[in-house]
């Protein structure tokens, strides 16, 4: 158990619809890193917030957003969904950014239909 | 643009044995980490091991060393007394600011 908890663990939802994935990160990490796992993009980077600002952006369609909140924890939020966005979706922390070891939660997976 | 490769898809070794999986990288960074994570079937991201490039010592964590070539930018990683528990997806990523990560190699673990 790496201390870093996702909900829901499967969702499964229709094409045009909005999702909201939450994360919490380990006690005491200040930084959340969300990742998409897909069978043809592989694990991609998607975007980073720490201590509640975003720090750094990567594949992340404009049809995504993300927040920190004050206690931490993250929200994924995916609107518009195509076919194309089902995966399986990660959350990481660190206690800081810049190289530091990255945990895991167990990821939420989303099928879109 | 920072990317990694994993040019073994998948390996097979036996109970015992030792197996070295490779990985290769390219940075623009001159400050950069390097990590091997893990993914069995239950699709769970583990932290197997992390190097500082600026060490020159190779990590090692148990049964699990790299050898750490920074002129080459090659990045592997070899688990001794390999055990069925270590039959898994073995993803090879660097690191600026987030994990860049490669394809992955499926290691399968024979009695």
């Amino acid at each position: 158990d790496s201390g870093v908890t996702q909900t829901p663990k499967h969702l499964i939802t229709a094409t045009g619809q909005r999702v909201t994935l939450r994360c919490s990160p380990r006690s005491g990490d200040l930084s959340v890193y969300w990742y998409q796992q897909s069978l043809d993009q592989g694990l991609q980077f998607l975007i980073q917030y720490y201590n509640g600002e975003e720090r750094a952006k990567g594949n992340i369609l404009e049809r995504f957003s993300a927040q920190q909140f004050p206690d931490l924890h993250s929200e994924l939020n995916l609107s518009s969904l195509e076919l194309g966005d089902s995966a399986l979706y990660f959350c990481a922390s660190s206690v800081g950014g810049g190289g530091r070891a990255q945990f895991f939660g167990p990821g939420t997976r989303l099928t879109v239909l | 643009a920072q990317t990694v490769t994993q040019s073994q898809p998948e390996m097979s070794v036996q109970e015992a044995e030792t197996v070295t999986l490779s990985c290769t990288y390219d940075t623009s960074e001159s400050d950069y980490y390097l990590f091997w994570y893990k993914q069995p079937p239950s699709r769970q991201m583990i932290l197997v091991i992390r190097q500082e490039a600026y060490k020159q010592q190779n990590a090692t964590e148990n049964r699990f060393s790299v050898n750490f070539q920074k002129a080459a930018k090659s990045f592997s990683l070899k688990i001794s007394d390999s055990q069925l528990g270590d039959a898994a997806m073995y993803f090879c990523a660097n690191s600026g600011y987030a994990l860049n990560f490669g394809k992955g190699t499926s290691l399968l673990v024979t009695p």
